[in-house]
């Protein structure tokens, strides 16, 4: 199994301009998540998606879009990139909702806004 | 709502030396705790978790103890070795949200 995979893993956008970063896994999860990690901050979790058809809002989720049509695949659109959005991108997958779900995480993509 | 706050870094020990990493919790529900660590370059890898209070998780000699009456899952491990330096971090889950700590970057020496 190839796990999570994400891509690219390095990107550098201008303000303004959109992207979509993907991620995939391979191992049959339902729970499929996004996160930024900053300095000093951790992880944030920007959206989530407990199966195909459902998503929702994590803990920063503003100036970020996703969908889930597939159960393997979960992209995460920026719609107009702010240099605020510089971050290191996590997508995360787990075979359990609620509580017990142990993540399994990519490799990360680092996104530079200039 | 819920937050996690993990003892800050750097962390530097010579090798052998006794680790800890403090980590409490606030939470309004019944959430499990995670130890989460990344190598450089690397994305986060699960190191150990507890599910319920008074539970003991432990791997690669690394042990916390999910503690309800002080809200803290503490990070141990009674011998240290240079690969074990990373950035540790204490995360819970509470439903369908996570939350992580600040993370601590351990260095351990020769």
């Amino acid at each position: 199994n190839a796990g999570v995979t994400q891509t690219p893993k390095f990107q550098v956008l201008k303000t303004g301009q959109s992207m979509t970063l993907q991620c995939a896994q391979d191992m049959n999860h339902e729970y499929m998540s996004w996160y930024r990690q900053d300095p000093g901050m951790g992880l944030r979790l920007i959206h989530y998606s407990v199966g195909a058809g459902i998503t929702d809002q994590g803990e920063v989720p503003n100036g970020y879009n996703v969908s889930r049509s597939t159960t393997e695949d979960f992209p995460l659109r920026l719609l107009s990139a702010a240099p605020s959005q510089t971050s290191v991108y996590f997508c995360a997958s787990s075979y359990a909702q609620g509580a017990f779900g142990e993540q399994y995480f990519g490799p990360g993509t680092r996104l530079t806004v200039t | 709502g819920d937050s996690v706050t993990q003892m800050e870094g750097p962390v530097t020990l010579s090798e052998e030396a006794f680790l800890t990493i403090n980590c409490t919790y606030t939470a309004t529900g019944y959430p499990s705790l995670f130890w989460y660590v990344q190598y450089p370059g690397e994305g986060l890898q699960l190191l150990l978790k507890a599910t319920k209070a008074d539970d003991k998780g432990s791997n690669k000699g690394f042990e916390a103890t999910y503690r309800k009456e002080t809200t803290s899952f503490h990070l141990e491990k009674g011998s240290v070795q240079v690969s074990d330096s990373a950035v540790y971090f204490c995360a819970l889950r509470s439903n369908n949200d996570m939350r992580f700590g600040a993370g601590t970057r351990l260095t351990v020496k020769p």
